[in-house]
């Protein structure tokens, strides 16, 4: 089956303390794009990567770091939470054809106190 | 600065009748418009998309309208079904990059049996 995992799916951590969010598809896509969503703002892209190793800064990266070592894997790691970080956070794929769907993971719920 | 805006947070119609949900952007080099749709606690999933070469998309009973114009997109579902409460997201892209996307805030459709 298709599909984009997160993990995990909800976390609670504290001020300081960091962590890193997984993103794993199977369907060979070269682009993978991470987002969040907040109330009345809707989706915003964090950063995105357009292939291994290639990798850019989306509308709202600042406290955020991603990398992609392997075509199927795009973390994205936060060294300092902090708690404007709380945030309903999603994984996206797809491929490099113009306006190919993106398909986006089940979502992960973080909480900075 | 919002370059992609939905108006309406929520919208309620009753069950058979037409649902229209509507976009405004504002960045005139997007030339492809996408509808997400959003259930609880799953990521978005893709919907109906249009290029802006054309001014009507029709998928069974989702049709999507562009008015390049008044960048001014809608989405018409008819007849609505209480399976379609969602929240609806507009996206939009621009250039080359067809994979990276605008999201509006979305819109909650509430479909009432």
């Amino acid at each position: 089956e298709a599909q984009v995992t997160q993990n995990p799916r909800y976390l609670i951590t504290v001020t300081g303390k960091k962590l890193t969010v997984t993103c794993s598809q199977n369907m060979n896509h070269e682009y993978m794009s991470w987002y969040r969503q907040d109330p009345g703002l809707g989706l915003r892209q964090i950063y995105y990567s357009m292939n291994v190793e290639v990798t850019d800064k989306g509308d709202v990266p600042e406290g955020y770091k991603v990398s992609r070592k392997e075509k199927r894997n795009f973390p994205l790691i936060l060294e300092s939470p902090s708690p404007n970080q709380t945030s309903l956070y999603f994984c996206a794929s797809s491929g490099w054809v113009r306006g190919e769907t993106q398909y986006f993971g089940p979502g992960t719920r973080l909480l900075v106190l | 600065d919002q370059q992609v805006k939905q108006n309406s947070p929520s919208l309620s119609v009753q069950e058979g009748r037409i649902s229209i949900l509507n976009c405004d952007y504002t960045n005139s080099m997007f030339d492809y418009f996408l509808w997400y749709k959003k259930y609880p606690a799953e990521g978005p999933t893709f919907l109906i998309s249009i290029s802006s070469i054309k001014d009507k998309n029709e998928d069974g009973r989702f049709t999507v309208f562009l008015n390049k114009s008044a960048k001014h997109l809608s989405l018409h579902i008819v007849p609505s079904q209480p399976g379609d409460s969602a929240v609806y997201f507009c996206a939009a892209s621009e250039g080359p990059s067809g994979s990276r996307l605008t999201f509006g805030e979305g819109t909650q459709l509430t479909v009432n049996p």
